[in-house]
């Protein structure tokens, strides 16, 4: 079984840019979520969709958007980049959509820089 | 403060010793408790999964969760250099989706 799959993998791209960074999750799982890694912030959650559905948010600007698929592929959308962008974006996929007891895996991750 | 709080080492440790790595958090409505293991430029590997307070056990690793104290462990006994990661431990509540709040994350490093 395939797992998450992220692409593309690296991104370079200047300040003022918009980025989109696409996530399939594993076939079968409804659930995607966006985590932004840092060194200095650690792992912190950006959102998350289920069925289409942003379910859940967490504290980033509104530069920060995403959308899902109805094959439950997401999108996410960075516009107007600045230099604190800088990160790895991971995304993790679930089967559930948080109400029992089931893991969620990630991808390997998109690695953005921005100069 | 942070919800969850990680020692972020670095651990050294010499091959073959038992490994203890530890979360607080201040959250009492976290219900379900991970560990995740992180190679350097790879993302997050599920290890461990556990759901509100207990043990659970599965080969060299050990988690332990005590939800009185807010406090998470988990073992790993004849550490390996392989093993040789950042290890972050992550929770969520029941009923907000699949959000989930991580430790800075400990980096361990086991020595031959």
């Amino acid at each position: 079984k395939a797992g998450v799959t992220q692409t593309p993998r690296y991104l370079i791209k200047t300040r003022g840019q918009q980025v989109t960074l696409s996530c399939s999750p594993i076939s079968g799982h409804r659930s995607v979520s966006w985590y932004q890694q840092t060194p200095g912030q650690g792992l912190q959650f950006l959102f998350e969709y289920f069925s289409e559905t942003q379910r859940n948010k967490g504290n980033f600007p509104g530069r920060f958007s995403g959308r899902q698929f109805s094959n439950s592929r997401s999108e996410m959308n960075v516009s107007t980049l600045e230099l604190g962008d800088s990160a790895l974006y991971l995304c993790a996929s679930s089967r559930s959509d948080g109400g029992g007891s089931y893991e969620q895996y990630f991808g390997p991750g998109t690695r953005l820089t921005v100069t | 403060q942070k919800e969850v709080e990680q020692d972020p080492g670095p651990l050294s440790v010499p091959e073959g010793a038992i490994v203890s790595l530890n979360c607080t958090y201040s959250n009492s409505a976290f219900q379900y408790f991970m560990w995740y293991r992180q190679y350097s430029r790879k993302g997050p590997e599920l290890l461990m999964y556990t759901y509100s307070s207990g043990n659970k056990e599965d080969g060299r690793f050990t988690a332990q969760v005590d939800k009185s104290s807010k406090y998470i462990s988990l073992f790993i006994r004849d550490s390996q250099p392989s093993d040789s990661a950042t290890y972050l431990c992550a929770m969520r509540v029941t009923g907000g989706g699949n959000k989930l709040t991580f430790g800075t994350g400990t980096q361990l490093k086991v020595e031959l």
